[in-house]
């Protein structure tokens, strides 16, 4: 069975800590997603990558970073995590099936004290 | 925004009854889809439904879209307390990017 896996389900953080969110997919996938998703706003895109080492800013890219370094592994990196961006994380992933179908992974939910 | 709207925000069945769900959007798309969340996890598509199309059937799903009134609808017959999720529709516009909406939470009672 295809996956998207989240490193870390749950995590707690301090407010100036850097944070590493690691998601990997076993699908040969070009294109994966990170996503955050928070009560009545739903699902908002930080950043997008077509293809190793490429990256492209979502809607909301502010106050994180991305590393696509291999094609199976994008890592989102919050610099300097503040309490706003306490949140339900999710990478997806997508081949080049035509159909614009996203994998997601379980999902990652971050805590900034 | 283009993000989809989901209505209505919260519904409850009891088993056995049909869960309807709808989706406002607000520009053309190439397709719409429908995913489901079960609570606390990620995401998961369940079908997907080409501009040119009307309706679609899987199983117990069973999506409509209307391109005129730039709405789509997600029925799920026979409800089961398995079926107790969130539902998202999330449309593809002339770019890569899927736009979602902010879901409906369906509560199936035994």
């Amino acid at each position: 069975d295809v996956k998207v896996t989240q490193s870390s389900r749950y995590l707690v953080k301090r407010t100036g800590e850097k944070v590493f969110l690691e998601c990997v997919q076993d699908m040969d996938h070009e294109n994966m997603f990170w996503y955050r998703q928070d009560p009545g706003l739903g699902l908002r895109l930080i950043y997008f990558s077509y293809d190793v080492k490429m990256k492209e800013k979502g809607d909301i890219p502010e106050g994180y970073s991305v590393s696509r370094e291999k094609k199976e592994r994008f890592s989102l990196i919050l610099e300097s995590a503040s309490t706003n961006q306490t949140s339900m994380y999710l990478c997806a992933s997508r081949g080049f099936s035509g159909a614009n179908v996203l994998t997601f992974g379980a999902g990652s939910r971050l805590t900034v004290l | 925004s283009q993000q989809g709207e989901e209505d209505p925000q919260a519904l409850s069945i009891q088993e056995g009854e049909n869960a309807t769900m709808n989706c406002s959007y607000k520009t053309s798309i190439n397709n719409l889809q429908w995913y489901r969340q079960n609570s606390g996890r990620g995401l998961v598509h369940l079908i997907l439904i080409r501009s040119n199309e009307r309706e679609k059937h899987s199983g117990r799903l069973r999506v409509t879209l209307d391109t005129s009134k730039k709405s789509s609808s997600l029925l799920i017959t026979a409800s089961r307390a398995a079926d107790t999720a969130s539902y998202f529709c999330a449309t593809s516009y002339n770019t890569d990017k899927l736009i979602f909406g902010t879901g409906t939470r369906l509560q199936v009672f035994p």
